[in-house]
C-alpha cells in the first residue's frame, strides 16, 4: 500500500516567486492537511481539506493557499515568496473527515523549499 | 488554546538504557494522542496512537500512555539502540470540528554505542 507521496522533494526559489506543492494521501484517505516546519516555530498548522472543500485554516496570510481535487490529491500555492517561507512543507492524510472522532494521521517525506 | 510541551528537549543515553519520553498539554478535551519518530531532513513516521478513551498502546518495543485527566503523555522506549536516534514529536488532535494537530517541539533523542 503507497504511502503519501509528495512532490516535488527540493525547491529553490526566488524571493517574489510564487510556488506549487502536490501532495498524494493514502488511497482512500479522504482528508489531506498540510503542515509547515521551520527550527525556530516547529510544526505548525496551514489547511485541511476534505472531500474538496477546506475545512479548517491556520493562522497564515493569505498568500499560502490550497486546494484538493476530486481524486483526493492536494496542492498547496504560495504566491510573493518570502525568505521566511523557506520550511520542510508537509503534507498528512487520514480517512475520516476531522471532527468525527480520533483518526491516525500518516505524513508524506515533505518538501524542503528554499527561498533565495 | 491547546499548547503541547515536550520535556527534555534533548536527551543523550548509552545503548542498552530503557528511556522515557514526556509530552504534557493543557486541554483535555481530545480526540486522541499521536507519537511520531522524524530522522533529520525527513517526514514524520506516525510511532502509536492512542486513542482518548485508552490508557496505553504497545508496539514492540514502545509503549506509550495517556493520563488525558493530567494532561500528560509518556513514551517508553525499552532496550534503545543506535537507530533509535532521531527527534521524537508528540501531537494531539483536539475534540470538535477543528481536528487539526497540534505538535510539541520535540525531543531529540541520540542513543551512543
Amino acid at each position: 500500500k503507497a504511502g503519501v507521496t509528495q512532490t516535488p522533494r527540493y525547491l529553490i526559489k526566488t524571493r517574489g516567486q510564487q510556488v506549487t506543492l502536490s501532495c498524494s494521501p493514502i488511497s482512500g484517505h479522504r482528508s489531506v492537511s498540510w503542515y509547515q516546519q521551520t527550527p525556530g516555530q516547529g510544526l505548525q498548522f496551514l489547511f485541511e481539506y476534505f472531500s474538496e472543500t477546506q475545512r479548517n485554516k491556520g493562522n497564515f496570510p493569505g498568500r499560502f493557499s490550497g486546494r484538493q481535487f476530486s481524486n483526493s490529491r492536494s496542492e498547496m500555492n504560495v504566491s510573493t515568496l518570502e525568505l521566511g517561507d523557506s520550511a520542510l512543507y508537509l503534507c498528512a492524510s487520514s480517512l475520516v473527515a476531522p471532527g468525527e472522532g480520533g483518526t491516525e494521521a500518516f505524513f508524506g517525506q515533505g518538501t524542503r523549499l528554499t527561498v533565495v | 488554546k491547546q499548547e503541547v510541551t515536550q520535556i527534555p528537549a534533548a536527551l543523550s543515553v548509552p545503548e542498552g538504557e530503557n528511556l522515557v519520553l514526556n509530552c504534557s498539554f493543557t486541554d483535555s478535551a481530545i480526540y486522541n494522542l499521536q507519537w511520531f519518530r522524524q530522522d533529520p531532513g525527513k517526514g514524520l513516521t506516525s510511532l502509536l496512537l492512542i486513542q482518548s478513551s485508552q490508557r496505553e498502546q504497545t508496539s514492540g518495543r514502545l509503549n506509550a500512555s495517556l493520563d488525558k485527566s493530567s494532561g500528560r503523555s509518556t513514551l517508553y522506549i525499552a532496550a534503545s539502540q543506535p537507530g533509535d536516534s532521531a527527534t521524537y514529536l508528540c501531537a494531539v488532535r483536539p475534540a470538535g470540528s477543528q481536528g487539526n494537530l497540534i505538535f510539541g517541539k520535540g525531543t531529540k533523542l541520540s542513543v551512543k554505542p
